[in-house]
């Protein structure tokens, strides 16, 4: 099983600024499989970043991921207010299909 | 963009069979994998299994003893049998639509429906 780490648990900023979350994974992953959801309080994920780089349709252009093989990047340029949530990175492969990370917390500072 | 929605009680006893359906609009059945996924405190976000629109399923490992997914074409829904629940299957679950063109994400999830495994 691919176990995805990802770093930090919680990351406090401020409307505006950027944010960097990692994700690591156990083994090497195909970086066509690597995707990124936002989750919000309630809600369902809503997928935003697919193929490690590729934003789905209707993301803004401030969500960007990155990397390749076990460490991957997601990034948010400018932090707006409704970007405040929980977001986890996901991974395709062999048995078990797939898995997630434990997600990153970006809280309002 | 396909629609799901989830449907099924909100409470089981342990030791019973926890059942849940997903009725999909909006879009086609086909070339999809079906897919349900369940999120608790402990275990994040957990992968349970898909059915594909030919019938083909393949399940968590650590489930696979215990789950049967479905699909209805005629009613264009698929569902969710796990036997034996516990507490450890208390959980908020989700059915999904997996991408099968080579990407392998979800981008169509259901609202989700918390199912609370308790006497």
């Amino acid at each position: 099983e691919i176990v995805l780490t990802q770093s930090p648990d919680t990351v406090s900023l401020s409307p505006g600024e950027r944010a960097t979350l990692s994700c690591r994974a156990s083994q090497s992953v195909d970086r066509y499989y690597l995707a990124w959801y936002q989750q919000k309080p309630g809600q369902a994920p809503r997928l935003l970043i697919y193929s490690a780089s590729s934003r789905a349709n209707g993301v803004p252009d401030r969500f960007s991921g990155s990397g390749s093989g076990t460490e991957f990047i997601f990034t948010i340029s400018r932090l707006e207010p409704e970007d405040f949530a929980v977001y986890y990175c996901q991974q395709y492969s062999s048995s078990p299909l797939w898995t997630f990370g434990q997600g990153t917390r970006v809280e309002i500072k | 963009q396909v629609q799901l929605q989830e449907s099924g009680p909100g409470q089981v006893k342990p030791s019973e069979t926890l059942s849940l359906t997903c009725t999909i609009s909006g879009g086609s059945i086909r070339s999809s994998y079906w897919t349900w996924i369940r999120q608790s405190p402990g275990k994040g976000l957990e992968w349970i299994g898909y059915v594909h629109y030919t019938g083909s399923t393949n399940y968590n490992p650590s489930l696979k003893s215990r789950v049967t997914i479905s699909l209805d074409t005629s009613k264009i829904q698929f569902s969710l049998r796990m036997t034996s629940v516990t507490a450890a299957d208390t959980a908020v679950y989700y059915c999904a639509r997996g991408d099968s063109f080579g990407y392998y994400y979800f981008d169509s999830w259901g609202q989700g429906t918390l199912v609370t495994v308790s006497s």
